[in-house]
């Protein structure tokens, strides 16, 4: 099926850094969607995307739709201690049924004491 | 307060046993999907329903199995089929299928062999 690659897989920041994630597709995609799941718990949408080239924020997290559609990425700026979790990249591919999300395999992100 | 419900929060089987995971929803949302999340790997699509009485498999189906008797439930049994049952089971709730939707999570139940 198809996948999408995430990187990095992990990232060891200090508090205030910049952070800056993404993800890339072989193929084209409609949607891209931002998430952060914290332990034990589902995850939280953070950015919704809908349109090529379109760049959004949501209080220090921006993220944008790549204008070949084939990538996004996630920045976080000034991190903080309670950024620390997984963030996860879902798309939907430009195709005829529109259910489906294809899920990148996370970026956990850890703050370094 | 609206929301999506998942129990339990933990679970364990035997060999050989059927588990039934619970999702309840009082958002009023027609589409309700399973979710299965490995360490280091994306949500996998187990099976989704777009309306009552209606459910299509997703990417990874066998071994399990769904019904959705009432809008408000959509129940997963995993069957002593899935040879590999242990992990992150979360449920999903959206209003309709077409995005852009957006998705509730429920916080999931861990699935794990006894």
């Amino acid at each position: 099926g198809q996948q999408l690659n995430q990187s990095p897989q992990s990232m060891f920041i200090q508090e205030g850094e910049d952070v800056s994630m993404n993800c890339t597709s072989s193929s084209i995609f409609n949607t891209w969607l931002w998430y952060k799941q914290e332990p034990g718990e589902g995850p939280v949408l953070l950015i919704a995307l809908y349109k090529a080239g379109e760049l959004t924020s949501n209080g220090r997290l921006t993220a944008q739709f790549g204008i070949t559609r084939k990538d996004s990425f996630l920045n976080i700026s000034a991190s903080i201690p309670s950024d620390v979790g997984i963030y996860f990249c879902a798309g939907q591919p430009d195709m005829d049924s529109n259910y489906q999300l294809i899920w990148g395999a996370g970026t956990k992100l850890i703050i370094k004491p | 307060d609206g929301g999506i419900t998942q129990s339990p929060k933990y679970l364990f089987r035997k060999e050989g046993q059927n588990v039934t995971l619970s999702c309840e929803q009082n958002l009023n949302h027609d589409a309700m999907y399973w979710y299965r999340q490995d360490p280091g790997q994306g949500l996998r699509l187990i099976y989704y329903s777009q309306i009552v009485n209606d459910f299509q498999k997703g990417d990874i189906a066998e071994g399990y199995s769904v019904s959705r008797e009432k809008k408000e439930s959509f129940p997963l049994t995993v069957t002593s089929a899935q040879k590999n049952p242990t992990a992150f089971y979360l449920c999903v709730s959206s209003l309709g299928l077409s995005l852009p939707q957006p998705q509730h999570f429920g916080d999931g139940t861990r699935l794990s062999i006894l």
